[in-house]
């Protein structure tokens, strides 16, 4: 069955500073990524995807993420942090079959200190 | 463009009370639909998903339901709401491409 974890469950940064938010996945065949952002009492953000092609993916908000088929890693990356970055955010892999469900980590809570 | 439209944002039901969540998506057709519930502000558990009108599975045994009487509309139902239902319930819909799921702004749901 398709998976994705989460190690950390917050990551502290400062403002200014680079940002990495972890995750790995465990797949059969090959992986469909993404990465959302939630802040609190809202919805899911769709920040960015990776289905094949470049090993880096760029996404919204300045974020991007680096997949990484040997270590079966795909973290999301920003190289400044923001005070307004600090939010909850989550991996997801794709399910397989027709239904494109996806399965969500458990979610990385990012503060960014000022 | 797409939209998907959640409703309402916050309800609280007393225990033994029904419930009706209503999720309708704009811009697509025969989108995939998803009822999420998210606990205490973390975890996200799928609890029912459905391909096309009419069809619906559900992930997890529980005291919901789910409807999709209409292509872009999906309900979330129960006869009688326990404590344990209280959660962050949020909708979600996608194409047939891979382009993932895209939510609501989700409704916080309080049983007391």
């Amino acid at each position: 069955a398709q998976s994705v974890a989460q190690p950390e469950d917050q990551v502290n940064v400062a403002e200014g500073n680079p940002l990495t938010v972890k995750c790995t996945y465990s797949v059969s065949g090959n992986p469909y990524l993404f990465w959302y952002v939630q802040y609190p009492n809202r919805g899911l953000q769709f920040l960015l995807k990776y289905i094949t092609g470049d090993n880096l993916v760029k996404g919204s908000y300045g974020f991007e993420a680096e997949f990484n088929k040997s270590q079966t890693s795909f973290h999301l990356k920003k190289p400044s942090a923001l005070v307004s970055d600090s939010a909850l955010y989550f991996c997801a892999v794709r399910d397989g079959g027709a239904t494109n469900k996806l399965i969500f980590g458990t979610g990385t809570l990012l503060a960014v200190q000022p | 463009s797409q939209t998907i439209h959640q409703w309402p944002a916050t309800l609280v039901q007393p225990v033994g009370s029904p419930l009706s969540l209503e999720c309708t998506v704009e811009g697509t057709s025969n989108p995939n639909l998803y009822w999420y519930r998210q606990a205490a502000g973390r975890g996200l558990q799928l609890l029912f998903y459905s391909v096309g009108i009419g069809q619906i599975s559900s992930e997890v045994p529980q005291n919901l339901s789910a409807s999709r009487p209409q292509d872009r509309q999906f309900i979330l139902s129960s006869k009688k709401l326990l404590l344990s239902d209280s959660g962050f319930y949020l909708c979600a819909w996608s194409g047939t491409d891979y382009m993932g799921a895209f939510f609501g702004q989700g409704t916080r749901l309080t049983v007391v």
